[in-house]
């Protein structure tokens, strides 16, 4: 069965640091997604991306995020310069149409020092 | 606001009991979804509902949308070792929409 699968499973950074975290979402699908979960809270929305711009993102996802799809299969997510709340896991998700559902990937945990 | 409040927080429960949990918004979701997420993964899809009313099962899983449209739960008859996890309620406000808003997951831990 195709799956979203996500690259690192643990990142470690230090504080101001860039980081750029891997999803390749499945292989038919058109919408993109990145959620965090901190540790212990609910998954949190970040932004949504279709055809190639970003259709909503969220409070949380300000001027040191940034997403994008470099090629036909990769979707990444880099934040800037790392902040300690940063640290959750990330995780993306695809869906196939606008009317699907969202598939997760098993998230990267990212660790800010 | 577009809060999801999920009840109960965790659960403790024998291996065979049934569970019940139930998620509410203070405004109309149109779609909703139940997750389950185990430790060091992503959440796994277990059932949608798009209609209000619908009653919706996938195996010993059964979940309605309620008639409100601001109330969901979830059902698990007969539980076993392997239900063990966190259970999400997720949500569209619009059909169609990007955005998913979660529930604050409930916990639930079986007892052998």
């Amino acid at each position: 069965e195709p799956e979203v699968t996500q690259t690192p499973s643990h990142q470690v950074t230090q504080m101001g640091q860039e980081v750029i975290l891997h999803c390749v979402p499945i292989s038919n699908h058109l919408y993109f997604y990145w959620y965090r979960q901190i540790l212990g809270q609910k998954v949190e929305f970040l932004v949504s991306f279709y055809n190639n711009e970003i259709s909503e993102k969220s409070e949380i996802f300000d001027d040191q995020f940034s997403v994008e799809r470099p090629d036909g299969s990769n979707f990444t997510l880099k934040i800037r310069s790392t902040k300690l709340e940063d640290s959750a896991m990330y995780f993306c998700a695809s869906r196939e149409g606008a009317y699907n559902e969202q598939f997760f990937g098993p998230g990267t945990r990212l660790t800010v020092l | 606001g577009q809060q999801l409040n999920q009840s109960p927080q965790s659960m403790f429960i024998q291996e065979g009991e049934d569970v019940s949990m139930n998620c509410t918004s203070s405004s109309i979701f149109n779609t909703w979804l139940w997750y389950k997420q185990d430790p060091g993964e992503g959440p796994v899809l277990l059932i949608a509902l798009y209609k209000a009313g619908e009653l919706t099962s996938n195996g010993r899983l059964t979940a309605q949308f309620g008639i409100t449209r601001k109330d969901s739960f979830l059902n698990i008859s007969a539980s076993i070792p392997s239900d063990v996890g966190i259970y999400f309620c997720a949500g569209h406000k619009i059909q169609g929409a990007q955005k998913l808003v979660f529930g604050q997951g409930t916990r639930l831990t079986i007892n052998p």
